[in-house]
């Protein structure tokens, strides 16, 4: 089954409102979770880096403010997508790695903000 | 920037092996190779990782080159839901993010 289990997989919220995209590791404890947005037929682009009990580190570019990222705990991390707008339209993956299996995905939540 | 290069596309018939080629050639002694997929829509998967010797299991093989410097991932019997783009990454099992390629698209058709 899966080890990382992320929600929801699909949103639509109306532009200007907050959107709350939850990321947790089911069978291990993560330290370390990744967010990624994806846009179509284009590759995974690092957002952020969560860090358990600490703040998140930004990819140059990506505005945190607008991602609002927390690492609560071991098995949790959330990404909140503040005052969407129409371009924040994409599709976000989390991950975390495990030690000696290398590092896992999220299902994957498709935002569309209209 | 990715450390490997595969080729952008490639097809295969249902029920054949897919090969699917990597090129690492500047890969450390202490990199793995992992190999994941991408179904449309849908999060990576992980697919097999190795070190040196060739891995098998229940999706896949690897076969890594002495010298380590390329790869090729080998579906033994593909299925139309083998059709995904497929990324090789090489990397060290650590707890960093992973740096991904533009991947292989594998079309496996009927």
């Amino acid at each position: 089954g899966a080890v990382v289990s992320q929600h929801p997989s699909r949103v639509i919220c109306k532009s200007g409102t907050s959107v709350k995209i939850e990321c947790r590791s089911l069978d291990f404890q993560a330290t370390t979770m990744f967010w990624y947005r994806q846009f179509p037929k284009q590759s995974l682009m690092l957002m952020a880096t969560s860090n358990e009990g600490s703040k998140a580190t930004y990819e140059q570019g990506v505005e945190k403010d607008k991602f609002l990222i927390n690492h609560a705990s071991l098995t949790l991390s959330t990404l909140t997508v503040t005052s969407a707008h129409p371009e924040d339209s994409s599709f976000y993956i989390c991950s975390a790695r495990s030690f000696g299996r290398g590092a896992f995905f999220g299902q994957g939540t498709r935002l569309t903000v209209v | 920037d990715a450390k490997t290069t595969q080729p952008p596309s490639m097809d295969c018939a249902e029920g054949r092996a897919a090969n699917l080629p990597c090129n690492h050639s500047t890969i450390s002694g202490n990199e793995y190779v992992y190999w994941y997929r991408q179904i449309h829509s849908q999060g990576p998967q992980y697919i097999i990782h190795g070190l040196k010797n060739n891995e098998t299991n229940e999706m896949a093989s690897l076969i890594i080159t002495e010298d380590r410097k390329s790869s090729t991932l080998i579906l033994p019997h593909a299925t139309l839901r083998d059709t995904a783009v497929y990324y090789c990454i090489v990397d060290m099992d650590s707890n960093y993010q992973l740096i991904w390629g533009a991947g292989t698209k594998l079309i496996i058709k009927p």
